[in-house]
């Protein structure tokens, strides 16, 4: 898994709990990517990195946050979780190439299932 | 925006049997092509990619896939399939010059049978 770690792989909460889901990698990759997968709509990126303190929103952001304080670690913020939010999340790394900073391979983690009741 | 459309949610096929899976685009701008795999339970693995040059890209685990500008599709195929491609297969792009962002498409279950 391109030295990806996803916490926890597995949570179930309750809808209006706060909940951090959290991406370490090893691999001192610039760019980190959080994605949710559903059935039915593939992966939709939800927020991403693309250096420490610098993030910017995907096309599904509304109802989360992430933060990154240092280069190896990216959380993913669900402020009060709501049952759309039940999903797998994963996290995903990498490193801009070329004079586009484009068509680099992503490298992802293993993933975690939040499930919102 | 760009889009992705995979054809077809799921395909079955038996062993060693052709395959190919479909992949459609839609965008403004020119754009880079991948093609992920997906165990069960697992993240997502890269296949293959089509950043420029030769429109016949190969990959890991016997797949490749043609890029088509004209037609804007980007199908995989594999000559012959074995069970152990069973699999979630997955097609999305990126724009040039857009952070690398991946659009992805709704997916393909690649079920390989006896």
């Amino acid at each position: 898994d391109a030295g990806i770690t996803q916490s926890p792989r597995h949570k179930v909460t309750e809808t209006g709990t706060p909940v951090t889901l959290r991406c370490h990698q090893t691999e001192n990759h610039r760019y980190m990517y959080w994605y949710r997968q559903d059935p039915g709509h593939g992966l939709r990126l939800i927020h991403y990195s693309y250096g420490v303190k610098d993030t910017d929103k995907g096309e599904v952001s509304d109802g989360y946050s992430v933060s990154r304080s240092k280069t190896e670690d990216f959380l993913l913020t669900l402020e009060s979780a709501t049952s759309s939010q039940t999903s797998v999340y994963f996290c995903a790394i990498s490193t801009p190439g070329g004079t586009s900073g484009s068509g680099e391979t992503q490298y992802f983690g293993p993933g975690t299932r939040l499930l919102v009741l | 925006a760009q889009s992705v459309t995979q054809l077809d949610s799921q395909v079955p096929v038996f062993e060693e049997a052709p395959v190919e899976l479909r992949c459609n685009y839609s965008s403004s701008v020119s754009v880079y092509l991948f093609w992920y795999v997906q165990y069960p339970n697992q993240g997502l693995q890269l296949l293959l990619k089509y950043l420029s040059g030769s429109t016949l890209v190969k990959g890991i685990n016997g797949f490749e896939a043609e890029f088509n500008k004209s037609q804007t599709s980007f199908h995989l195929r594999k000559p012959s399939v074995h069970i152990s491609d069973t699999a979630e297969y997955f097609c999305a792009v990126s724009v040039k010059g857009g952070g690398n962002k991946l659009t992805f498409g709704t997916g393909t279950q690649l079920k390989v049978e006896l």
